[in-house]
């Protein structure tokens, strides 16, 4: 069966440093996978989008990657700031489904 | 408003009452998708409508779920019968389009707490 994977354990990082997620998913072959955010109480905001044809995409401090051989996709945020504390979830989508599905989230933590 | 909007933001029920459950979506906005979200939990898919199509109800748990979406507008979750386990925020999205390639918009949610 389809299924979607990221880290279940928070990442706890330095202020400054790069923090990087994971996004593994199998018996997949989405078309476009997109990343959100999500802070306690709300619901998730969308951040970035890469394509099947894309390696990677880039919007400001954000940067994603695309590896549809490994079946992954990464997640940084360079220069890290306490405010990116947040839970951050990945959603592969598929053409053959028309709908979107979620990871469960990995929450990072960035320490000033 | 401009933004995706869910009503009530909170409900307490007690355990065997219906509820209902509101989402207004973005105007012009073709998808419209409902999810649970447990505590601590991630994102659980339930139902997706696009546009005039017969609705994905995959993700429906039980027949005590049920959906409904007139044309491009309001969508309304109606949970029967409710069970102390169905104690969760749900989440509504809508998007421009039904392609992957667009957004979702979310709303805040209404937490439901079943008692």
């Amino acid at each position: 069966s389809q299924k979607i994977e990221q880290n279940s354990e928070a990442l706890n990082i330095q202020e400054g440093k790069t923090a990087t997620l994971t996004c593994n998913y199998t018996n997949y072959s989405p078309a476009y996978l997109q990343w959100y955010r999500q802070d306690p109480g709300r619901g998730p905001v969308f951040l970035l989008l890469i394509r099947e044809n894309e390696k990677e995409k880039r919007k400001e401090r954000l940067k994603v990657t695309f590896d549809t051989t490994l079946k992954q996709s990464l997640f940084h945020i360079t220069a890290s700031q306490p405010a990116d504390s947040a839970t951050y979830l990945c959603a592969p989508w598929m053409d053959s489904s028309y709908k979107l599905i979620f990871g469960s989230g990995t929450r990072l933590l960035v320490r000033p | 408003g401009a933004g995706v909007s869910q009503s009530p933001s909170n409900k307490v029920t007690e355990k065997g009452k219906d509820v209902e459950l509101r989402c207004d979506p973005i105007s012009g906005h073709t998808a419209l998708y409902w999810y649970r979200q447990r505590l601590g939990q991630g994102l659980e898919f339930l139902i997706y409508f696009q546009g005039n199509s017969a609705p994905d109800k995959s993700g429906l748990p039980s027949d005590r779920f049920s959906a409904e979406r007139t044309g491009e507008s309001v969508s309304t979750l109606t949970i029967q019968r409710t069970q102390q386990e169905d104690s969760a925020v749900y989440l509504c999205a809508s998007s421009s389009s039904f392609l992957g390639n667009t957004e979702a918009f979310f709303g805040q949610g209404t937490r439901l707490t079943v008692v």
